[in-house]
């Protein structure tokens, strides 16, 4: 069981963000974050917990193993808004958590 | 330009059995390495892994739903298909395909298809 913290995420533009998914078993570093907006696919932005997906800007950084886990954005952007989930793929099924909303404060 | 489009049923009625089919362009099936998964995600809820299948037709599924699923490429057309049996309301949601291109050795997915959402209703 994944289980993302906080559940929402209130962030003025410009600041830091820091989000938390905890593993309920060990994963190593197989771990990835996504993000997702209404009416769209998820993206993916990280795997191996702290590999940066092509294009994906320097501000965003995973980080953590094990079964404890962070994405951190460095200074938020308005395109950044939404839901971000992580994903394990250490064991099956693959499994996700349940999410974190980032909104604008 | 790698692209992945999901088409099928938009409703279902309750005990019939779902086909979706997923299409790939800009790379083959066959390319090492390369791996295709259904994702669902009912509104408002997370996502849900499926199924995938490799480039060298090996198949995983989900334990809970493994009965129920089947997973299957038609390299000819670049197409990967599920197969989802006896439909519930429950599985209204938004299914996905989703590529592992660019991340191989990690279980990733780099290309998403912009999802069909399907209902289940009578």
């Amino acid at each position: 069981v994944m289980t993302q913290s906080p559940g929402t995420l209130s962030v003025f533009p410009g600041e830091r963000a820091t989000l938390s998914c905890r593993a309920s078993q060990k994963v190593s570093t197989n771990l990835a974050w996504y993000h997702q907006t209404p009416g769209q696919a998820p993206r993916l932005l990280i795997y191996g917990a702290f590999t940066r997906a092509t294009g994906l800007p320097a501000r965003f950084s995973g980080g953590g193993s094990g079964t404890e886990f962070t994405l951190v954005i460095s200074s938020l952007q308005s395109e950044d808004f939404g839901v971000y989930y992580c994903q394990q793929y250490n064991d099956w099924p693959r499994t996700f958590g349940q999410g974190t909303k980032v909104e604008i404060k | 330009q790698v692209t992945l489009r999901e088409s099928g049923p938009a409703l279902v009625k309750p005990t019939q059995t779902l086909t979706l089919t997923c299409t790939l362009s800009g790379l083959s099936l066959n390319t090492s390495g390369v791996c295709v998964t259904w994702v669902r995600q009912p509104p408002g809820k997370a996502p849900e892994w499926l199924a995938r299948i490799d480039w060298d037709d090996d198949k995983y599924y989900r334990t809970s739903l493994e009965t129920r699923l089947k997973i299957s490429q038609d390299t000819s057309k670049n197409q990967v298909v599920l197969t989802m049996t006896d439909m519930d309301p429950v599985d209204t949601a938004t299914y996905y395909c989703a590529g592992r291109i660019g991340t191989v050795g990690h279980d990733a997915y780099d290309f998403w298809g912009q999802g069909a959402l399907v209902s289940v209703s009578s």
